[in-house]
């Protein structure tokens, strides 16, 4: 059985930061591109960024907005999937959720981890 | 960049009834990356259905879905008491993620 479990989330004060872990099981973690979709209180979804396998690089895509001050990244050893989050905005108040993104489609999502960014 | 509506924003229907749910794309898309999603409280949000008419992997066969273009549907018939949840339709093209406003369907 897939799962993806985040851990990292909290309050933290606007201009700091966190980091985001997903710890991946059930599935050959270095053959995925991997993600984090997330969303905002009562807000829709936003696609966040993806890291490709290490065999293509283990190279990384970020939105514009979070582009210089998110940076994703994968540990193979561990099966994990890391978000390190800088510089953070009160609009980055949002779930993160874990994905793995097969074919331009997100198969597997973790329960998501709460991040809140407020003075 | 492509923008996804759906329709309607909610749904009140009763167990046993048929949802249809409607996802338009802002101009056509490529259907082999049109997919859907369920979200409810507390779970995983899961993947339903991919190349907009393939259903995921241990998904019900009461739940499929059509369409291409810019026009794509969502149905699920004889609702189940679980089924009641928000579902999203999300979109792949030029490396960008696109997802739909979703629908909420409540229990009527």
């Amino acid at each position: 059985e897939v799962q993806l479990v985040e851990s990292g989330g909290g309050l933290v004060k606007p201009g700091g930061s966190l980091r985001l872990s997903c710890a991946a099981s059930g599935f050959i973690f270095s053959n995925a591109w991997m993600g984090w979709v997330r969303q905002a209180p009562g807000k829709g979804l936003e696609w966040v960024g993806r890291i490709r396998r290490e065999t293509e690089g283990a190279t990384p895509d970020h939105i514009a907005p979070v582009k210089g001050r998110f940076t994703i990244s994968r540990d193979d050893s561990r099966d994990t999937l890391y978000l390190q989050m800088n510089s953070l905005k009160t609009e980055d108040t949002a779930i993160y959720y874990c994905i793995n993104e097969n074919w331009g489609r997100f198969e597997n999502w973790g329960l998501g981890t709460l991040v809140t960014v407020s003075s | 960049e492509i923008v996804l509506t759906q329709s309607p924003g909610t749904l009140s229907l009763s167990a046993g009834e048929r949802a249809t749910l409607s996802c338009r794309a802002s101009q056509g898309v490529n259907s082999n990356y049109l997919a859907w999603y369920q979200f409810k409280p507390g779970q995983a949000p899961r993947l339903l259905i991919y190349g907009a008419s393939s259903r995921a992997t241990g998904i019900p066969d009461r739940f499929s879905g059509s369409g291409s273009g810019t026009d794509f549907t969502l149905t699920i018939n004889r609702l189940e008491p679980e089924d009641f949840a928000v579902y999203y339709c999300q979109h792949y093209s030029d490396s960008v993620f696109t997802f739909g406003p979703g629908t909420n369907v409540d229990i009527k």
